[in-house]
């Protein structure tokens, strides 16, 4: 079954600092890897695909595949990155859909 | 371009009452996905639609849920009758195709039971 765990549901780091949301999945084949952002009152939006394996705002994520993971980072975290962060899975055989994590609220402190 | 537009914003209603959220995809786009999003969780999908079909309602709760996309264009999601548990923020997403396009998401309706 996919699954997807986002152990912290709460990170916080200093303006500056670098920051890691961590994500761990379950699937049987290969996935496709998402991050979704969401900031204060804004829709839920596409970050990055590890498809892509681009840079967005600064934050890169890779996937690792022994170890089942799609960490996301950022080597200097800033005030406008605090928001609700979802990790995500798509399975080559779920037609589309996602499987959501439960989310990482970050917040950047000045 | 436009982003998906989903109504009302927010709801409240009482216990077994009905209640329906409407979607109007991006123009173009064939796949139509409602997700449930209940608080501290990440969205799980209900229901998903290529053009006017349903590809995938396997979580649906469909002794009350029910969603239609008659035209292939809007799509309503009726809960009948709601319960508690229902309260929850309803998201409504669209992509061009099913598959490896992007998917775009609505800004949600909270929907609160009492």
């Amino acid at each position: 079954a996919q699954r997807v765990t986002q152990p912290e549901k709460l990170l916080s780091v200093f303006k500056g600092a670098p920051v890691e949301l961590k994500c761990n999945y379950s699937y049987s084949g290969s996935p496709e890897l998402f991050w979704y952002v969401q900031y204060s009152r804004q829709r839920l939006q596409l970050l990055l695909r590890h498809i892509s394996r681009e840079s967005i705002k600064g934050f890169t994520a890779d996937l690792n595949k022994g170890e089942t993971s799609f960490h996301l980072k950022k080597p200097f975290a800033q005030e406008e990155d605090s928001a609700m962060y979802y990790c995500a899975l798509r399975g080559g055989s779920t037609l589309g859909r996602l499987y959501f994590g439960r989310g990482t609220q970050l917040t950047v402190w000045p | 371009e436009a982003g998906v537009a989903q109504s009302p914003r927010y709801k409240i209603i009482e216990k077994r009452q009905s209640v329906a959220f409407w979607c109007n995809p991006i123009s173009g786009h064939a796949t139509l996905y409602w997700y449930q999003q209940i608080l501290g969780q990440g969205p799980k999908l209900l229901i998903q639609f290529q053009n006017n079909g349903v590809v995938d309602d396997s979580q649906l709760p469909k002794d009350r849920f029910s969603a239609e996309r008659l035209k292939g264009v809007d799509s309503t999601l009726k809960i009948q009758p709601a319960k508690l548990e229902d309260s929850a923020v309803y998201l409504c997403a669209s992509s061009l195709v099913q598959g490896n396009t992007e998917a775009f998401f609505g800004q949600g309706t909270r929907l609160t039971v009492v």
